[in-house]
């Protein structure tokens, strides 16, 4: 299986600030790498897929970039409701695997 | 509007089988590749398992779940299924439905039902 490692485990960050999370495959992915947000309670939410893409609806303060074996989630500019865990997903092959996810708290 | 209901959770001793199903409307269901995916109490989202649109001719697994799950959609009546046969404890988790974000592809999960909580104990 592929394991996808996320870094760091969890960021503390002000209202406007720029918050980059990354992620690494054990082995090549393409582009094919997603970003989800998870707030507690509640299913997670798509932000990114094919490692750049937006979904419709989603601010364009997220961004996603990285190809290969390295990935980032850019947040250009927190809000308050970006307070949320974060994770990664490969879908390059199956089984597909999630990173062990990012906290981002507001400070 | 996409909606995903899941259902079909509950407790269940270890060895036991379980089938949980997912009513899907407002979209073309036989177009997207669907995928369970679960979260055990206090920890992160684990890939369940996924099958390809259409005939659902490609059906994948999770190792933790190989040999034991089996995912199957019915298209005539928009549902998901996974069975679950065999399951452990460490098989606790509330269970996600999801849909495919693109038509015909595997990319990524967009649309998510609310969950239902299985639980495995004696």
């Amino acid at each position: 299986d592929i394991q996808m490692t996320q870094s760091p485990s969890s960021v503390s960050a002000s209202v406007g600030d720029r918050v980059t999370i990354t992620c690494r495959a054990s082995q090549g992915i393409s582009s094919w790498l997603a970003w989800y947000q998870q707030k507690p309670g509640k299913a997670p939410k798509l932000l990114i897929y094919a490692a750049s893409s937006l979904p419709s609806g989603v601010p364009s303060r997220f961004g996603g970039s990285g190809s290969g074996t390295d990935f980032t989630l850019t947040i250009s500019s927190l809000q308050p409701e970006d307070s949320a865990t974060y994770y990664c997903q490969q879908s390059n092959s199956s089984p597909w695997t999630f990173g062990q996810g990012t906290k981002v708290e507001i400070k | 509007e996409v909606q995903l209901v899941e259902s079909g959770g509950g407790l269940v001793q270890p060895g036991r089988s379980l089938r949980l199903s997912c009513a899907a409307s407002g979209f073309t269901f036989d177009d997207y590749a669907m995928h369970w995916v679960r979260q055990a109490p206090g920890k992160g989202l684990e890939w369940v398992s996924g099958i390809s649109w259409n005939s659902g001719s490609t059906t994948v697994y999770g190792e933790s779940v190989k040999g034991r799950f089996t995912i199957s959609r019915d298209n005539a009546k928009n549902f998901l299924y996974l069975q679950m046969n065999s399951l452990r404890d460490e098989d606790t988790a509330l269970y996600y439905c999801g849909r495919d974000v693109e038509r015909n592809k595997w990319r990524g999960v967009d649309q998510w039902g609310q969950g239902t909580l299985v639980t495995v104990s004696s």
